[in-house]
């Protein structure tokens, strides 16, 4: 049963640039989450979702969209990076249940 | 809002020894669930232990285990026999009672298990 696949592994980008970063759930879960997790700090939540619509939203700026695909499957865009921006993206899905979050081995991006 | 704090950056522990993992948080809700991840070298985050709020009892999981004090919003991980395979960063994590709620981290303990 595959878990969580999240791709690329690691990724540089250029200030200015956008970037999409790409999460496949497992299977059986219909919700996507994102998290970006900087260095040396906990996770902090991105977005989430259901049924092909954001549903939950955390304090981050409008550069960070995303899309979730017919297949639950979903992407994490950013336009503009920044420096600030350089961190791991953590995709995370569950079905439905706070007890089914399933994590990625995340994307490390470095924008430069 | 809610927060999560974890006041030990840092740990180190003997294998075979027993290591408590401190983790406060903030909430004006009376149901919730609380988390313990484990984020080895691999960057994966792995669920250690969970506890919902409701339930009395503590949490345990193999040698994992929860002392969870509501009216103090305290919630240790204590992991007993540690081993060499333990040593990584465990998170902290809070959730709401809906049916997907977002999880809030704290920053994490980096916990090393020495032979």
């Amino acid at each position: 049963d595959a878990g969580v696949t999240q791709s690329p592994t690691h990724l540089i980008k250029t200030r200015g640039q956008q970037v999409t970063l790409r999460c496949s759930p497992k299977s059986g879960h219909d919700t996507v989450s994102w998290y970006q997790q900087a260095l040396g700090q906990g996770p902090q939540f991105i977005f989430q979702y259901y049924e092909e619509e954001e549903r939950q939203r955390g304090n981050f700026p409008d550069r960070f969209s995303g899309h979730q695909f017919p297949n639950y499957s979903s992407e994490l865009n950013v336009n503009a990076l920044l420096l600030g921006d350089s961190a791991l993206y953590l995709c995370a899905s569950s079905f439905r249940t706070i007890y089914g979050y399933t994590f990625g081995s995340g994307t490390r991006l470095t924008v430069v | 809002a809610q927060t999560v704090t974890q006041s030990q950056p840092e740990m180190s522990v003997q294998e075979a020894e027993t290591v408590t993992l401190s983790c406060t948080y903030d909430t004006s809700e009376n149901n919730y669930y609380l988390f313990w991840y484990k984020q080895p070298p691999s960057r994966q985050m792995i669920l250690v232990i969970r506890q919902e709020a409701y339930k009395q009892q503590n949490a345990t999981e193999n040698r994992f285990s929860v002392n969870f004090q509501k009216a103090a919003k305290s919630f240790s991980l204590k992991i007993s026999d540690s081993q060499l395979g333990d040593t990584a960063m465990y998170f902290c994590a809070f959730s709401g009672e809906g049916g997907s709620e977002k999880l809030v981290f704290g920053k994490g303990t980096k916990l090393t298990v020495n032979p």
